[in-house]
C-alpha cells in the first residue's frame, strides 16, 4: 500500500497560491496521484489526476517530478470557499485506497 | 442524472440491532466502494466491488458485510452494531481501476449513531 504524507493544516489568505506537498517515496510504476477535496459534511469531490511532470485545469494544477516521489497541489488565487480538506492518494493494486488525515486549508480575508 | 444516492441519510441505532445501508448509482460504473469517516479523520476502506459479481476486503471489514445487488446498486450491512461502529459511511463508484487510473464520485454520506 502506497503511503502518503501531507501537512496537517495550511493557513492563507484570499487572493494568494497554496501550495500542498505530499510524499510518496513507495509509489508504484503504475500508480496514478489524484487529489480530492472535501467540505464539512459532504462526500470528497475529485479535484485533480496526474502520472509525471505537470496537468492543469480550471481548477488546480498539479506538479510531480520526475521521480514521482512527491507531488504538488496548486490553487491559484484562493477564495473563502476553497476552505476544505485536501487529501491526497496514490493508486494501489486492489483498490485498496488511503485518505490519510488529509491537510486542512483555512482561507482567511 | 442523479450521481451516487444513499439512504438513509440519518440512523440511529441500539446496540445489538442490525441495519443496511443502500447506494445507488447511475452512472454505469464499474467500481464501487463503501468508506467510513470517524470525526476529525480520513476516509478507510471498508469494502469495495472492482466489477458487478465480486467484493473484496477494504482496510477495515470487521463487524460488516457488502452485497453488489446489481451494477448500480451496493448495499452495506451491519448485523450487530456496535458503538464503535458510529461514523458517517460514505458509498462511491468510480469507471474501474484499470491500469491505476481512477477517479471516484461520492454519495451525501449517511450519519450513524450507535448507542
Amino acid at each position: 500500500l502506497a503511503k502518503t504524507t501531507q501537512p496537517i493544516s495550511m493557513d492563507s489568505y484570499e487572493g494568494q497560491e497554496v501550495n500542498i506537498t505530499c510524499s510518496h517515496n513507495n509509489i508504484a510504476t503504475n500508480d496514478y496521484i489524484t487529489w480530492y477535496q472535501q467540505f464539512p459534511s459532504q462526500g470528497p469531490r475529485f479535484i485533480i489526476q496526474g502520472y509525471k511532470t505537470k496537468v492543469t485545469n480550471e481548477v488546480a494544477s498539479l506538479f510531480i517530478p520526475a521521480d514521482r516521489k512527491s507531488s504538488t497541489l496548486s490553487l491559484p488565487r484562493v477564495s473563502l470557499s476553497d476552505t476544505a480538506v485536501y487529501y491526497c492518494l496514490v493508486g494501489d493494486v486492489g483498490y485498496k485506497l488511503s485518505f490519510g488525515a488529509g491537510t486542512t486549508v483555512t482561507v482567511r480575508a | 442524472n442523479a450521481g451516487v444516492t444513499q439512504t438513509p441519510k440519518f440512523q440511529v441505532l441500539k446496540t445489538g440491532q442490525s441495519m443496511t445501508l443502500q447506494c445507488a448509482q447511475d452512472m454505469n460504473h464499474n467500481s464501487m466502494y463503501w468508506y467510513r469517516q470517524d470525526p476529525g479523520m480520513g476516509l478507510r476502506l471498508i469494502y469495495y466491488s472492482a466489477s458487478e459479481g465480486t467484493t473484496d476486503k477494504g482496510e477495515v471489514p470487521n463487524g460488516y458485510n457488502v452485497s453488489r445487488l446489481n451494477k448500480r446498486e451496493f448495499s452495506l450491512r451491519l448485523e450487530s452494531a456496535a458503538p464503535s461502529q458510529t461514523s458517517v459511511y460514505f458509498c462511491a463508484s468510480s469507471p474501474g481501476l484499470a491500469g491505476g487510473n481512477y477517479e471516484q464520485y461520492f454519495g451525501p454520506g449517511t450519519r450513524l449513531t450507535v448507542t
